[in-house]
This record gives C-alpha cells, sequence and structure tokens, in this order.
C-alpha cells in the first residue's frame, strides 16, 4: 500500500517552456503533499507543503510564480515550473501523507534538463 | 534554520559486516524522527517514525535508537547484505512547522 506515482520522471526541454509535473497517490488519499528538490550532494529541501482545496504554502526563497502547485484533488498535486531556464534544472521529488505523523510516502522524482 | 547532519557521507563495508551511521537533529521542539531508505531508481522508503525518547525500533536486521534530550538517533544495520546498499536519510520533524527538515544522508555500499 501507500503508492505515489510521480510523472514524468525525466525531461528534457527548451529555455522558456513550462513543464508540468504529477504527483499522484494511487491507494490513498493524501491530506497533504509536499514538493521537495534535489541539487547534488545536498539534501531533500522543501520547496512547498500543499493542501487539498487550499493554496500551497511555499519556502523561503522559493518563488510563487515560477513554480505553481495545484492540488485540486485528494489524490493529485502538480507542480509546473514555468518558463523554464537551465538553472531550474534539477531532481525534483514529490511526497503525500495521509496524517500529520505518519511516513511521508513519496513518488520516484523527476529528473528536469532545461536546454 | 534547522541543521540536521549525517555521517559518515558514505560507508563502504562487506557483506556481513554490522553497521552504523548517525543522525544530529536539534534537541529543541522535537517531535519525531523519520529514517528513509533511498535506494537508486527507486522512491525513499520509509524505515522508521520515532518519537519518544530511548525509543528503539527494529525491522529485521536494521534497528535504530533515539536520544532526544542530546539530539542524535543511531541506525544499525547487523550482518550487511548487498541489498541494503542504499542512501539513509533522516529527517527531523518539527510538530509546530508539520515538515521534515533531511538530513543528507548516508551512503552505503555493500559488496561480496
Amino acid at each position: 500500500g501507500a503508492v505515489v506515482s510521480q510523472h514524468p520522471s525525466w525531461v528534457i526541454c527548451k529555455s522558456g517552456t513550462s513543464v508540468k509535473i504529477e504527483c499522484r497517490s494511487l491507494d490513498f488519499q493524501a491530506t497533504t503533499m509536499f514538493w521537495y528538490r534535489q541539487f547534488p550532494k545536498q539534501s531533500l529541501m522543501l520547496m512547498a507543503t500543499s493542501n487539498e482545496g487550499s493554496k500551497a504554502t511555499y519556502e523561503q526563497g522559493v518563488e510563487k510564480d515560477k513554480f505553481l502547485i495545484n492540488h485540486a484533488s485528494l489524490t493529485l498535486s502538480t507542480l509546473t515550473v514555468t518558463s523554464a531556464h537551465p538553472e531550474d534544472s534539477s531532481f525534483y521529488i514529490c511526497s503525500a501523507r495521509y496524517l500529520g505523523d505518519q511516513p511521508q510516502h513519496f513518488g520516484d522524482g523527476t529528473r528536469l534538463s532545461i536546454l | 534554520i534547522l541543521n540536521v547532519e549525517q555521517s559518515p557521507q558514505s560507508l563502504h563495508v562487506q557483506e556481513g559486516d554490522s553497521t552504523n551511521f548517525t543522525c544530529s537533529f536539534p534537541s529543541s521542539n522535537f517531535y519525531a524522527l523519520h529514517w528513509y531508505r533511498w535506494e537508486t531508481a527507486k522512491s525513499p522508503e520509509a524505515l522508521f517514525v520515532m518519537t519518544l525518547n530511548g525509543d528503539e525500533k527494529k525491522k529485521g536486521r536494521i534497528s535504530a535508537t533515539l536520544n532526544t534530550k542530546e539530539g542524535y538517533s543511531y541506525l544499525y544495520i547487523k550482518g550487511s547484505q548487498p541489498e541494503d546498499s542504499a542512501t539513509y536519510l533522516c529527517a527531523f520533524f518539527t510538530g509546530t512547522a508539520s515538515k521534515l527538515t533531511f538530513g543528507t544522508g548516508t551512503r552505503l555500499q555493500v559488496t561480496l
């Protein structure tokens, strides 16, 4: 149980393109979903927390207009990297949680490369 | 900014060796400490969620201990196997912020 599906797993696109990443909880309802970014040899850095039906809470330093997060249902959250540039190239991974004191369940991540 | 540190950064052991790594975290505002195992090309998998000082949890050959007063947790692997090769992440959970702060992980490689 507790499977989280993340798509796509790998994206290469041109600078200026917008890229949408989906995160789905397949067998449970996720009250909260999280989006992380990982730079090489660094830890998972939380970008934003999204609760179903409400606006995402962004971490300090994360541009809301650059990284649009939508959590329209209890099983789906999306991250859109708008007008992506090479510096947005990174590994992005989502996680979902049912209750606050439970472990998070992660997707497989998305490797984004902007040319 | 919360500081969660893990050591060592990487570890290379032989099959059958027992090993352990450390996670250090702030001792104030503690709510929970999570351990995850992250194998290459897979998603991170939850191992333990620890909440009580002195807590010890076990899952097969893997166990973990928690000291919230001094701010550290140990993860032990007994009789390492090649399938234990992965990056082991710890994460500090603050109830007030309701989010995880991850360490950089310990990369374990077990060879025959």
